[in-house]
């Protein structure tokens, strides 16, 4: 079946603008997790999703991002006044509650000039 | 939280060769140990995975051990092809109290296998 799909897969940002990158998970998993991935580093936890319920943001770097699920499906990470800082792959995986496996996406690379 | 250290950071090998990459982590209550390969430019990808009960697995040419009581665990790869060139990352995983599997990832090996 289809696996979790991201879109854009590039986005290039003028420091200051506002981006929005859009996840879909696999279908019927209720899991959803955003990661950013710096160049030449492990991904590192942005924030869960269980359905439309977002039960930990622990991991966002500030006000500036902002996620939503909200119907439970597709999933969209905003970031506010974009920095240079925020340049990095942004992925996404999705799971089955039954299981620990994650899935992910191919990422959005955003580049903030 | 979490911290996951992962040597070496690059790694080259002949083809033929075994490779080994080895992970420590911190919290004594993470219960599960994904593997991720990522290919550049490309989505990490689960390669193997081992859970706490459990003190080695192996898949084909791929193995995993774990001491729980040294918090290391490693990766093994035995007879190495040039499609194993990959970046490889190790993760220890809690289950949150929201019931969900908190990941935290290692900072990578960079694996080149020459021909």
């Amino acid at each position: 079946g289809a696996g979790v799909s991201q879109s854009p897969r590039y986005k290039v940002a003028k420091r200051g603008q506002d981006v929005a990158l859009r996840c879909d998970p696999i279908s019927g998993h209720v899991s959803l997790f955003w990661y950013q991935q710096a160049l030449g580093q492990g991904p590192e936890f942005l924030t869960y999703f269980q359905n439309e319920a977002q039960l930990d943001k622990s991991g966002l770097p500030s006000d500036r991002f902002f996620a939503e699920r909200p119907e439970g499906s597709v999933s969209t990470l905003k970031i506010q006044r974009t920095q240079q800082e925020d340049s990095a792959v942004y992925l996404c995986a999705s799971s089955s509650f039954r299981t620990d496996t994650q899935y992910f996406g191919p990422g959005t690379r955003l580049t903030v000039l | 939280g979490e911290n996951v250290e992962q040597h070496p950071s690059t790694l080259s090998v002949q083809e033929g060769d075994s490779a080994v990459i080895k992970c420590t982590y911190s919290d004594s209550a993470s219960n599960y140990f994904p593997w991720y390969k990522q290919e550049l430019g490309k989505r990490p990808q689960l390669i193997i995975d081992i859970r706490s009960n459990v003190g080695e697995k192996k898949d084909q040419r791929i193995a995993v051990t774990l001491n729980k009581t040294a918090k290391h665990f490693s990766l093994h790869i035995t007879e190495t092809q040039p499609e194993d060139s990959a970046v490889y990352f190790c993760a220890a995983s809690i289950k949150d109290s929201g019931g969900y599997q908190k990941v935290t990832f290692g900072t990578g090996t960079k694996l080149q296998v020459i021909p």
